[in-house]
């Protein structure tokens, strides 16, 4: 299966600065990367669809100017959480897989604190 | 169902024991269902996708049936290991690319 790396694993910022996480697949050309965020106790929720060249596609609530994505290649997607704030604090973890009906591979996550 | 549900939240099991555990789903714009594995401090990790009503899939001790049209899959493991300590998660994907994940079964299994 596909390699995926995501760094950093762990990161605290001060409020109001700005965090870019990547998601790099290491052996699998990814034109379309998941980024997820989970709080403790929920389930992952799937914050936006990365594709390779073009604009993501959000989902409802996700805020875009927020959260930017890129993929400017089709081995790195990142995400950037601009002006972080302590509600931002969460665990997000990438994903890459080929079609719906196929198996996912994911990073090892990113845990975003932000004092 | 609008949202995926598993449950238990924990499971605790003596070693050597058999366990099951469920994952429901919503059933219309139905694509496919994921099962995934997740040790701490590891990536998730798939063990099965299915997609077919009907559907069981096997995995050495580990076992899984789809039914799409009630809208659940369950979950089988067979003498549980120590090394079946994780928590479970399931995924549903819609025809509409949306994916649903379920908060997961922590599963821990006693030796």
């Amino acid at each position: 299966g596909a390699v995926v790396s995501q760094h950093p694993s762990r990161v605290i910022c001060k409020s109001g600065t700005s965090v870019k996480i990547e998601c790099r697949s290491l052996d699998f050309q990814a034109t379309t990367m998941f980024w997820y965020r989970q709080f403790p106790k929920q389930s992952l929720m799937l914050m936006a669809t990365s594709n390779e060249g073009s604009k993501a596609t959000y989902e409802q609530g996700v805020e875009k100017d927020k959260f930017l994505i890129n993929h400017a290649s089709l081995t790195l997607s990142t995400l950037t959480v601009t002006s972080a704030h302590p509600e931002d604090s969460s665990f997000y973890i990438c994903s890459v897989g080929s079609a719906l009906n196929t198996e996912a591979f994911f990073g090892q996550g990113t845990r975003l604190t932000v004092v | 169902i609008l949202n995926v549900e598993q449950s238990p939240q924990s499971l605790h099991v003596q070693e050597g024991d058999s366990t099951n555990f469920t994952c429901s789903f919503p059933s219309s714009n139905f694509y496919a269902l994921h099962w995934y594995r997740w040790e701490t401090a590891k990536s998730p990790e798939a063990l099965f996708v299915m997609t077919l009503n009907g559907d069981e899939k096997k995995k050495g001790r580990i076992s899984a049936t789809l039914n799409t049209k009630e809208g659940y899959s369950y979950l089988y493991i067979k003498g549980s290991q120590p090394e079946d300590s994780a928590t479970y998660l399931c995924a549903s994907y819609s025809s509409a690319s949306k994916i649903i994940f379920g908060s997961g079964t922590r599963l821990s299994i006693r030796p």
